[in-house]
């Protein structure tokens, strides 16, 4: 079935590096995607989106790039620090076959993302 | 602003004992209202969604209902629960069908 994935279960890097979160989706006629950041117990928090009219989205030091071509998703985050250290999701707007989807998203299983100082 | 409050934080239950868990959105009217299940090291699964008052749509076959009495309470429940119902449940809203959710801090809920 269709679905949103992630390339990568676990990323490790030293502070100060970039990171690179990436996530796939089979879905061609989603067309809204987010980020979120989930801290051990606590619920997922919004990072950015991006709709699928764009290709690159910014925010402050995250950046969201959307390859439609190839159902791919990716949050690039510079100047990684140790507080960016927890569970990334991406998450897929779907729209079921009437094209509504009320908001309903579907994630993906997450990445892991390791801050070493 | 816009808050999110859900409780309990943790609740562990006997199997075959009701659930009750509450979800509340402040600052905002008419919120899409959601609940997901997250099981460790996973993905959230949608279970319930609600665009109004009374209107509760179900995505997966479950031993749990979902229920809106007000425009910004949403109530997750049970009869009976079983093994399978731990997890973390996570209550969230948005202000429309394409648009960014916002999530509480999550119940844990642990049936033994």
């Amino acid at each position: 079935g269709e679905s949103v994935g992630l390339h990568l279960p676990t990323l490790s890097v030293q502070e100060g590096d970039n990171s690179i979160i990436n996530c796939a989706y089979s879905n061609s006629a989603s067309d809204y995607f987010i980020w979120y950041k989930q801290e051990s117990g606590k619920g997922p928090q919004f990072i950015i989106d991006i709709r699928s009219n764009m290709d690159k989205r910014q925010g402050q030091r995250v950046t969201v790039l959307l390859n439609k071509t190839v159902k791919h998703l990716s949050l690039q985050i510079a100047a990684t620090q140790p507080g960016d250290s927890a569970v990334y999701f991406c998450a897929e707007n779907r729209a079921n076959a009437g094209g509504t989807s009320y908001g309903k998203l579907t994630f993906g299983q997450g990445t892991i993302l390791t801050v070493h100082p | 602003s816009q808050t999110i409050h859900q409780w309990p934080a943790t609740l562990v239950q006997p199997v075959g004992s009701p659930l009750s868990l509450e979800c509340t959105v402040e600052g905002t009217s008419n919120p899409n209202l959601y609940w997901y299940r997250q099981a460790a090291g996973r993905g959230l699964q949608l279970l319930f969604y609600s665009v109004g008052i009374g209107q509760i749509s179900s995505e997966v076959p479950q031993n749990l209902s979902a229920s809106r009495p007000q425009d910004r309470q949403f109530i997750l429940s049970s009869k009976k629960l079983l093994l399978s119902d731990s997890g973390f449940y996570l209550c969230a809203w948005s202000t429309g069908f394409d648009t960014e959710a916002f999530f509480g801090q999550g119940t844990r809920l642990t049936v033994v």
